[in-house]
Formats: structure tokens, sequence, C-alpha cells
């Protein structure tokens, strides 16, 4: 069964930097893209940054961009989210997924997630 | 980036009505469509992709169609487990977007 597990969230003071973790197990790690998705409360989904199997390349939307970094340990099957510089606007909950075994960039499995709350 | 809008915020419907939920993309995304549900206090779960693929594990009252810009997610008799937000996605642009959700209230 395929398991994603967060951590790492938290208050934090805009400004600050958090870094959230995701524990993967179930699957083979090192075989899928995985990506987080942050969900402000109340609000829509909104995808955050991807990063491929090997972690080779990353992806990120433009409001984290220079901020944010994806990255991940295969042989801890572990995902990352350096978050830097946070922002009130990047309060939310961070969820970690992966992508399916279909073709196309779908978010197949997600964990429960992580609340970040960015507030003096 | 590709603007998705979803055409209500909020439908209620009655157990065994059908409802039809609409997505519109800013731009011809050629079916790469997908559909997520989110229950009340719970993670999204993955339900269709490519604009009509079923998953395996969801019932087969949902259904899903389109093609270019509109897409819809359909459910055939409505059941008291559906009350959830429905988003969708596209994934044509790696900016990938979604919809801003459309919850369903059972009556």
């Amino acid at each position: 069964e395929v398991q994603l597990v967060e951590s790492g969230g938290g208050l934090v003071q805009p400004g600050r930097s958090l870094k959230l973790s995701c524990a993967a197990s179930g699957f083979t790690f090192s075989n899928y893209y995985m990506a987080w998705v942050r969900q402000a409360p109340t609000k829509g989904l909104e995808w955050v940054a991807s990063i491929t199997n090997s972690g080779g390349s990353t992806y990120y939307r433009d409001s984290v961009k220079g901020r944010f970094t994806i990255s991940r340990d295969n042989a801890k099957s572990t995902l990352y989210l350096q978050m830097d510089s946070l922002r009130s606007e990047d309060t939310a909950t961070y969820y970690c997924t992966r992508r399916g075994g279909y073709s196309g960039d779908w978010f197949a499995y997600w964990g429960q997630g992580t609340l970040v709350t960015v507030s003096s | 980036d590709i603007h998705m809008t979803q055409n209500s915020v909020s439908l209620s419907a009655f157990i065994g009505d059908k409802v039809t939920i609409t997505c519109w993309a800013s731009q011809d995304i050629s079916r790469y469509l997908g559909w997520y549900q989110q229950k009340q206090g719970q993670s999204p779960k993955f339900l269709m992709y490519y604009a009509s693929n079923l998953l395996s594990v969801v019932p087969s009252r949902f259904s899903g169609s389109g093609s270019g810009t509109e897409n819809s997610l359909t459910i055939t008799g409505i059941q008291p487990e559906d009350a959830a937000t429905y988003f969708c996605q596209q994934c044509y642009s790696y900016l990938f977007t979604f919809g801003s959700g459309t919850k369903l209230e059972i009556k």
C-alpha cells in the first residue's frame, strides 16, 4: 500500500525558513516523479513544485521560485521541501503527492498533509 | 499559465439524481484533464485521468467527457458518500493548475 507521511509543518514568522519532509513507503520511491501541492485554508489546490525520479530536474510555480527548493533522497525514500523567505500567503496545508502508474502528470497518491502557518 | 474554471462553486442534489460538473480551460488542453474528489477534512483522491479514464477503484456512476477546452464530470445516481468538493486539473502544461472546485451537497 502506498503511504506518504508528511512532517515538519508548524507556525513560523514571515521571512523565516521551514523544511518539510515526506516519508514514502509501499512502492519503489526512485521510480516515481514526486510533487508538493498546497491548499490554503478553505481554498483550492495549488501545485507548488515537482521533481523527477532521479532528482535531476525540478519545476516550480512562479510564486515560490527562488524561495522554495524541492529535493529527494532516494536511499531514504524521502521527499523534501525547503521553504525560505516565507510569506503570509504561503500559509497552507502542504501535501506530498506521487505520480500514478498512468502516463501523464497526475497526482495519484496524496499524504495526509502538514499545516504551515506563516504569521508574526 | 493555463487557467481552469469550474462552472459552479456549489451544487445541491438528491440521492439518485444525475449531476454534471463542468471545467473550462483557457486554452486547448487536448484531454490532459484529471478529476479529484476531496471530502471534508480529508486529502484529495484521484478519480479520473485523460478526461474520461476512470480509476478501477472508482464507482462506475462516475464518468467523464470532453475535449479541447471543455470537460465534464458526471455522477449518475448520486449516493450520500458522493458529498465532496470536486476539482479538475490540467497537465497539458507543466505549470499544473487546478480548477477552484465545486462543492456537491446531498439534500
